[in-house]
């Protein structure tokens, strides 16, 4: 079975700060893992995914994610943050199927 | 590439009556698609996969008969949320598989039951 958790329902960064974003997960195969942001009233856009090729990954808008399978974490980063990228942030994780597992999301805040 | 969309973005409707919400892929076929609802500050809830061309399979505790899925095209899906109730009222969010394992998401629907 596969789950992922998220540490930290909200972060809160300076703008011009680096974004850490966790995500942990579970898996009994060899996981595909993604992120996702979704803004208020709108639905999810992918960010990046892991897909078994390069263990950092990088994704839209300068995040990017580095797979840790000794640590079965896939967390995300962003080396500066911009007001924008204000939003909730979802890690998710498949494995062998289509279908999703998510996290239950980190909301992330920046200010001025 | 990889647009998603849904219709529509807002539904208001009566206690007891039907809604129907379109998911459609746009500039690709997707041979499977997801149906998610989603509470206030809450993550997704899978509801149920849509199979095109066959029966879509139903996530534990979601009633079929009242959520009723149908994936008549490569490119289209609907949810049928019958005999609405104020309980009912959420955000419905699809999602279409394009690439293998990957899900592009529509930008959701906003049903209030009144």
């Amino acid at each position: 079975a596969q789950s992922v958790t998220q540490l930290g329902s909200h972060v809160s960064v300076s703008e011009g700060a680096l974004v850490l974003l966790r995500c942990n997960y579970s898996s009994s195969v060899p996981p595909y893992l993604f992120w996702y942001v979704q803004y208020p009233n709108q639905g999810l856009q992918l960010l990046l995914k892991y897909t078994s090729a390069a263990t950092l990954v990088k994704g839209i808008n300068g995040f990017e994610a580095e797979f840790k399978k000794s640590e079965t974490s896939f967390h995300l980063t962003k080396p500066s943050a911009h007001m924008s990228d204000a939003a909730e942030y979802f890690c998710a994780v498949s494995a062998n199927t289509d279908k999703l597992i998510f996290g239950t999301g980190t909301r992330l805040q920046v200010f001025p | 590439g990889a647009v998603v969309s849904q219709h529509p973005s807002w539904v208001i409707c009566k206690s007891g009556t039907s809604v129907k919400i379109e998911c459609r892929s746009l500039d690709f076929q997707a041979t499977t698609m997801f149906w998610y609802r989603q509470f206030p500050k809450q993550s997704l809830m899978l509801m149920a996969t849509s199979n095109e061309g066959s029966k879509a399979t139903y996530e534990q505790g979601v009633e079929k008969d009242k959520f009723l899925i149908n994936h008549a095209s490569l490119t289209l899906s609907t949810l049928t949320v019958t005999s609405a109730h104020p309980e009912d009222s959420s955000f419905y969010i699809c999602s279409a598989v394009r690439l293998k394992e990957t899900q592009y998401f529509g930008p959701g629907t906003r049903l209030l039951v009144l």
